[in-house]
């Protein structure tokens, strides 16, 4: 089974509109980490953020925020006022404290801004 | 600047051919991946090293083989390329860090068998 869903394959926004990138997950362990990492056309996955499973507080980083909701296991991506340079394949990924050396990945969004 | 480098960017191979694939980390991290991206499956796991001489097989290890001789680097092994192995192959590595520690990756390569 799947652990990471990114149900949104492709989405394309207009410059300066928000945008909202979904992930929801799947685990049994209490303690768990969730990631967000950027890849631009470049090819190299860059690593944006880390969530731990004891802390629920969004976050937020310049135009980047963070939802981290344990009720419906999701861990959403916003960027507000998006800009061509966030035209990027974005991937949520999970890692377990059971077994700590795995990332499971999801499928990944491709976002695309319009200029 | 934390670095994980691997040995091509481009690679063309015919099929048959033994490929190697190679990733150096420079941040001594325990922890080492090779992953395949493919359109609409994301990031698959092949294999990773949790130490030196140290391997467990991933979601798809089949047609693959890894090595592991130095801390830092680690080898990727097509033991007889086929087209379907034809995809973006990136290295990672990490702490061992019960989890909370983030991967870094390399810039990838697009290995072309033909």
């Amino acid at each position: 089974a799947q652990k990471v869903t990114q149900a949104q394959t492709e989405i394309s926004v207009v410059e300066k509109e928000d945008v909202t990138l979904d992930c929801v997950y799947e685990t049994r362990d209490t303690t768990y980490y969730l990631f967000w990492y950027k890849q631009p056309p470049s090819g190299e996955l860059v690593f944006l953020i880390r969530r731990n499973s004891f802390d629920e507080q969004n976050e937020i980083s310049g135009r980047y925020s963070w939802n981290f909701q344990k009720s419906t296991s999701s861990f959403n991506f916003t960027i507000t006022a998006s800009q061509v340079v966030d035209s990027a394949v974005y991937f949520c990924a999970l890692s377990e404290e059971n077994t700590g050396n795995q990332f499971y990945f999801g499928t990944g969004t491709s976002l695309t801004v319009i200029p | 600047d934390v670095k994980v480098t691997q040995s091509s960017r481009y690679l063309v191979k015919r099929t048959g051919e033994k490929v190697f694939l190679e990733c150096v980390q420079d941040m001594d991290h325990e922890n080492m991946f090779w992953y395949r991206q493919d359109p609409g499956l994301g990031l698959r796991l092949i294999y990773f090293s949790y130490d030196v001489k140290m391997k467990e097989k991933g979601d798809i290890p089949e047609g693959y083989s890894v090595s592991r001789e130095k801390k830092e680097r680690f080898s990727l092994i097509l033991e007889s390329a086929s087209t379907n192995q034809t995809s973006m192959y990136l290295c990672a590595s990490s702490l061992p860090a019960q989890g909370w520690a983030e991967a870094f990756f390399g810039q990838g390569t697009r290995l072309t068998v033909v």
